[in-house]
């Protein structure tokens, strides 16, 4: 998988937009970037994924810069319950069954 | 919709004893993983199944873990015998067939071997 760079730790007060950085300098042309999340005891989730445009959907948007070495994914309005590690993933190209999770970024949402 | 269900949550035994997870997966998928989670290693994937077939298994420990797809709404990943080290939480998910498909995760085991 592409190496992907993603700092350790945020924080965001409620109501705020949260936006988590990832860095994947090393993504290949038609590699796509996925993002996950894992609540305190539960199963990770999948939140979105792109190739190069920017990509909406009910959870979240993912901005993924022109040269695609780097995306945002931006919470609109976080709440308390958003409260958990997220992962930027990108899996190697023909092998997008296999997602590599990293450290990812502990997002802690304040009251 | 019912989303992946694992069983046992939670298990506690000796160590030498066989562990038996199990994973009934989102109907209609394809698609069966098995991760395993622990505070040194993090999230990693040990096996994935295609059509009840096993694909890829280079994520699987030692030869003391097996697991199987009987069917396409059962799996189960044994360890036998289990060891202290194997203490971790087991996830299972599943998908549709498709490369870009999202993976859905069940709430997992929480194996203590003592």
């Amino acid at each position: 998988d592409a190496k992907t760079t993603q700092p350790p730790s945020m924080d965001c007060a409620e109501g705020r937009a949260a936006n988590l950085p990832c860095n994947h300098s090393t993504i290949s042309g038609n590699e796509y970037v996925y993002w996950y999340r894992q609540i305190h005891s539960q199963g990770p989730q999948y939140i979105i994924h792109g190739l190069k445009n920017n990509e909406t959907n009910e959870m979240a948007s993912l901005i993924i810069t022109e040269d695609r070495k780097s995306s945002t994914l931006i919470l609109p309005h976080a709440t308390l319950r958003d409260t958990a590690v997220y992962y930027c993933i990108v899996p190697k190209l023909g092998s997008n069954y296999k997602l590599t999770f990293g450290k990812g970024t502990l997002l802690t949402v304040n009251p | 919709d019912a989303g992946v269900i694992q069983s046992p949550r939670h298990e506690v035994t000796e160590m030498g004893q066989e562990v038996t997870l199990r994973c009934k997966p989102i109907s209609g998928h394809d698609y069966l993983f098995w991760y395993r989670q622990t505070m040194m290693r993090g999230l990693e994937l040990l096996i994935y199944f295609n059509n009840n077939v096993p694909i890829d298994d280079s994520g699987m420990p030692e030869d003391r873990f097996s697991a199987k797809m009987p069917n396409a709404s059962f799996s189960t990943l044994k360890i036998q015998p289990s060891e202290p080290r194997d203490s971790a939480v087991y996830f299972c998910a599943s998908s549709k067939q498709g490369a870009k498909q999202p993976q859905h995760f069940g709430d997992g085991t929480r194996l203590s071997i003592l």
